[in-house]
């Protein structure tokens, strides 16, 4: 079955660092982006950024870079999102979704359930 | 960054209704346009991609169209599972935005 399945909801306290977890199954791990999507609390979708997992390489939008930190463990199928210095506007669901990095799709076609990220 | 703007913000409509959500793009992004929705608490679901070409999987009552900066999504005849909030996002350059979203709900 094909998925990304995320870890589980964090709390942290403002300052603190958390990182959230994406587990890819059911297909190669290497041949798709993981992308990493912001939910505010009743609010829209916006994307943060994405990495290579074949190269480690990484693209973030510019609202977020400095202070989130994207990494992957291919011997798992792995990606991480590392967020630091938190402030409660981090508060929120982070979404992992894949891209086909060489495919004709070029859209966020399978997604994980979701992190709930809660700072206070 | 290319800003995505759709219309209307939210939309009441009833069981076998037809409707249609647009979305405008703050340049032309050629056909590099995509459909999700997302029901409350679970994870966007991709309904259509390059602004016409149906997901694997998703009904056919669901259908896209446009190109440049005008797009729209219909909805041939609306089915209880369909009412959630409905989001475009373009591809054509980084960073890949989203619109605002549409609430659906149900008249």
């Amino acid at each position: 079955q094909v998925q990304l399945v995320q870890s589980g909801a964090e709390v942290k306290k403002p300052g603190a660092s958390v990182k959230v977890s994406c587990k890819a199954s059911g297909f190669t791990f290497t041949d798709y982006y993981i992308n990493w999507v912001r939910q505010a609390p009743g609010q829209g979708l916006e994307w943060m950024g994405w990495i290579n997992p074949k190269t480690g390489g990484t693209n973030f939008a510019q609202k977020f870079q400095g202070w989130v930190t994207m990494t992957r463990d291919t011997s798992i199928s792995t990606a991480y999102m590392e967020l630091s210095r938190l402030t409660s506007d981090h508060t929120g669901v982070y979404y992992c979704a894949r891209i086909e990095i060489s495919g004709t799709t070029d859209a966020f076609d399978i997604w994980g359930q979701g992190t709930m990220v809660s700072v206070s | 960054d290319i800003q995505m703007s759709q219309s209307p913000s939210s939309l009441s409509a009833s069981v076998g209704d037809r409707v249609t959500i647009t979305c405008r793009a703050s340049q032309s992004i050629d056909r590099y346009l995509n459909w999700y929705h997302q029901k409350p608490g679970k994870a966007p679901k991709l309904l259509i991609y390059a602004a016409s070409t149906l997901q694997s999987g998703v009904s056919t009552r669901f259908s896209g169209s446009g190109s440049g900066t005008e797009f729209t999504l219909t909805i041939s005849s609306l089915q209880p599972e369909d009412f959630a909030t409905y989001y475009c996002q373009q591809s054509y350059s980084p960073p890949r935005t989203f619109g605002q979203g549409t609430k659906l709900e149900i008249k």
